[in-house]
């Protein structure tokens, strides 16, 4: 079974503080995603990488960066945390790209994070 | 762009009713990937079935079935005799180029 872990269920930041968020998968996945989940918005990508060292902004880039040093870790970095970044933050990975085979992604638990 | 509607945000129904979740989506691809994802109140989202472009069979899994349509565009989730356990948020995707496009998600409730 795949398995996505993240670095935390819960976490609590200050406004501008550097905050970040590890993700972790076991599958050799090539690919791997960021989402932001806010009621009534549903899942928005943040940012994905599809090798190492390889980054795309998704639809809502801004104020966050993204590292992706070795293929099973990718990492969400909030620069200085507002508190507009309280959201739920979901990591994927996926063997395959969208657009061909083996393309479902297989989430994390989930990180909630509050910004005060 | 690609776009998922699903206009049920939120559904809520009484054990062993069926229940029927929409999904129509938007493309102008011609070959595309469906899914189908659960989200229990754990938080973390579950797959339940992808459905390329070109295979319009209908699935039956158990409880559950999809029903593809594409002159309709819509992908649409069944769930039969429904239990407790069904209680989750169910998302609906499409694939676009690198990327999925996902919908806003329908919380179905099932009362005991």
């Amino acid at each position: 079974d795949v398995k996505v872990t993240q670095s935390s269920r819960y976490l609590v930041k200050r406004t501008g503080e550097k905050v970040f968020l590890e993700c972790v998968q076991d599958m050799d996945h090539e690919n791997m995603f960021w989402y932001r989940q806010d009621p009534g918005l549903g899942l928005r990508l943040i940012y994905f990488s599809y090798d190492v060292k390889m980054k795309e902004k998704g639809d809502i880039p801004e104020g966050y960066s993204v590292s992706r040093e070795k293929k099973e870790r990718f990492s969400l970095i909030l620069e200085s945390a507002s508190t507009n970044q309280t959201s739920m933050y979901l990591c994927a990975s996926s063997l395959g790209l969208a657009g061909g085979p083996y393309n479902e992604q297989f989430f994390g638990p989930g990180t909630r994070l509050t910004v005060l | 762009a690609q776009k998922v509607t699903q206009a049920q945000t939120e559904i809520s129904v009484v054990e062993k009713e069926d229940v029927t979740l929409d999904c129509v989506y938007e493309t102008r691809d011609t070959t595309y990937y469906l899914f189908w994802y659960k989200q229990p109140p754990s938080g973390e989202l579950v797959f339940l079935i992808r459905r390329n472009s070109f295979d319009e069979q209908n699935e039956i899994s158990g409880r559950y079935s999809w029903n593809f349509q594409k002159s309709t565009s819509s992908f649409n989730f069944t769930i039969t005799a429904s239990q407790v356990v069904d209680s989750a948020v169910y998302f609906c995707a499409l694939s676009e180029a690198l990327k999925l496009v996902f919908g806003k998600g329908t919380k179905l409730t099932v009362n005991p």
